[in-house]
């Protein structure tokens, strides 16, 4: 079974600049996160997606981030402008609609803000 | 917010050595999950145990829950140098997906 698959693996762009993430969630899987971890950090929920509707975005700073998942398969995850602070790893994660018990990780987007 | 914490922040052991690490938490929960993150990759999924459990065996990995202390540990036996990573919990406590702690180095000495 394939895994979650992100890209571009690593990116690092200068402040003000805008960067996008893809995220393709294991096939069948209804649910999407999306999740930011600073270095030293846990990761920290940005937006959780079921199918292609939004069920929390309430951390996700909507001054400069937007994510969207149209066709309830993959979904981008946007920066812009981006900021030193962003510099972060960024997670896709999915599982079955209702099975929240098992869910799957992708290797993660780093990304570099100088 | 982060409303697991992880004790200790840093572990280092011998090969061979036994593992523990706790977590605490602050609200009611569904479930509390324990990931592995080695270092540059993704998360990995270890073990959940419910809240109505007291203790899951998974391999080497043992893990207890204590929902009227709020805290669960991580019990890794016999460890390995391949265990090396960082450790996760995670408490899901509504329809809103995990909400992580901020994680226990563990590093295991040859």
């Amino acid at each position: 079974e394939a895994g979650v698959a992100q890209s571009p693996r690593y990116k690092i762009i200068e402040k003000r600049q805008s960067v996008a993430f893809w995220c393709n969630p294991i096939s069948g899987h209804a649910t999407l996160y999306w999740y930011q971890q600073i270095l030293g950090q846990g990761p920290k929920l940005l937006i959780q997606f079921q199918n292609n509707g939004v069920v929390d975005d309430s951390q996700l700073p909507k001054d400069r981030f937007s994510a969207e998942r149209l066709k309830g398969v993959d979904s981008t995850l946007k920066i812009q402008p981006a900021k030193l602070e962003d510099s972060a790893v960024y997670l896709c994660a999915s599982h079955e609609l209702v099975r929240v018990d098992t869910i799957y990780f992708g290797e993660g987007s780093w990304l570099t803000v100088v | 917010s982060q409303q697991g914490e992880e004790d200790p922040q840093a572990l280092s052991i011998q090969e061979g050595e036994n593992a523990t690490m706790n977590c605490s938490y602050k609200t009611s929960i569904n479930n509390l999950q324990w990931y592995r993150q080695n270092s540059g990759r993704g998360l990995v999924h270890l073990i959940l145990i419910r809240s109505n459990e007291r203790e899951k065996h998974s391999g080497r990995l043992r893990v207890t829950l204590d929902t009227s202390k709020k805290s669960s540990s991580l019990l890794i036996t016999a460890s390995r140098a391949a265990d090396t990573a960082s450790y996760f919990c995670a408490t899901d406590a509504s329809a809103d997906g995990l909400t992580f702690g901020k994680g226990t180095h563990l590093i295991i000495q040859p």
